[in-house]
């Protein structure tokens, strides 16, 4: 089975700092996708990358597909509280199977 | 606004008591999956169904089934509770089956087996 393992598990910091979340297995993914979920909610998806080396931004998130597509990482600048959640990666089979990461939950401290 | 609805947020139930988790989306989409999510595990599949009155097994079905009746309505059954099932579930449903496709995710039912 594959396995998505993330780092940290946990991360709790104040505002305005900066944090990268990784997300890595040793099989290679057709794509990968991160989603956010927040407490009481199902998983939102937030992007998906495709390609080796691609980055997506959105706004305050950095996104970025490993070359070998085995790995990605998720940068976000100026932390707020309101990005506080479980961030999750998923990595795509190509059909409609995905590995899903162990997940790390993010606290931002006003 | 896209939605995906569980008929219940927290359950409880007893050991070897049969429980049915029933799942609603309004997206017309042709795809939906059941999960469950534990700690430090991420989310695992349990049962996908591509069309109705068709399913696939995911990587954990043992001590589950489903059922397809309609296109919007996915149901998973515990036919016979146990304590290890305790779990959130979440239900998904996507319109493709490509892994790029985005699946959407109902809130969860906190499923706990005393």
């Amino acid at each position: 089975t594959q396995l998505l393992e993330q780092s940290p598990q946990f991360l709790s910091i104040q505002e305005g700092e900066n944090l990268t979340v990784y997300c890595n297995s040793s099989s290679v993914f057709s794509s990968l996708q991160w989603y956010r979920q927040e407490p009481g909610e199902g998983p939102v998806l937030l992007v998906t990358v495709v390609t080796g080396g691609e980055v997506k931004k959105l706004k305050r998130l950095t996104f970025q597909f490993g070359d070998a597509r085995k790995d990605s990482s998720l940068h976000i600048t100026a932390a707020q509280p309101g990005d506080t959640g479980l961030y999750l990666c998923a990595g795509g089979e190509g059909t409609y199977k995905y590995i899903f990461g162990t997940g790390t939950r993010l606290k931002v401290l006003a | 606004d896209v939605k995906v609805t569980q008929s219940s947020r927290y359950l409880v139930k007893r050991t070897g008591e049969k429980v049915f988790l029933e799942c609603v989306q309004d997206m017309d989409h042709e795809n939906m999956f059941w999960y469950r999510q534990d700690p430090g595990l991420g989310l695992r599949l349990i049962y996908f169904s591509y069309d109705v009155k068709m399913k696939e097994k995911g990587d954990i079905p043992e001590g589950y089934s489903v059922s397809r009746e309609k296109k919007e309505r996915f149901s998973l059954i515990l036919e016979s509770a146990s304590t290890n099932q305790t779990s959130m579930y979440l239900c998904a449903s996507s319109r493709g089956t490509s892994s790029i496709d985005e699946q959407f995710f109902g809130p969860g039912t906190r499923l706990t087996v005393l």
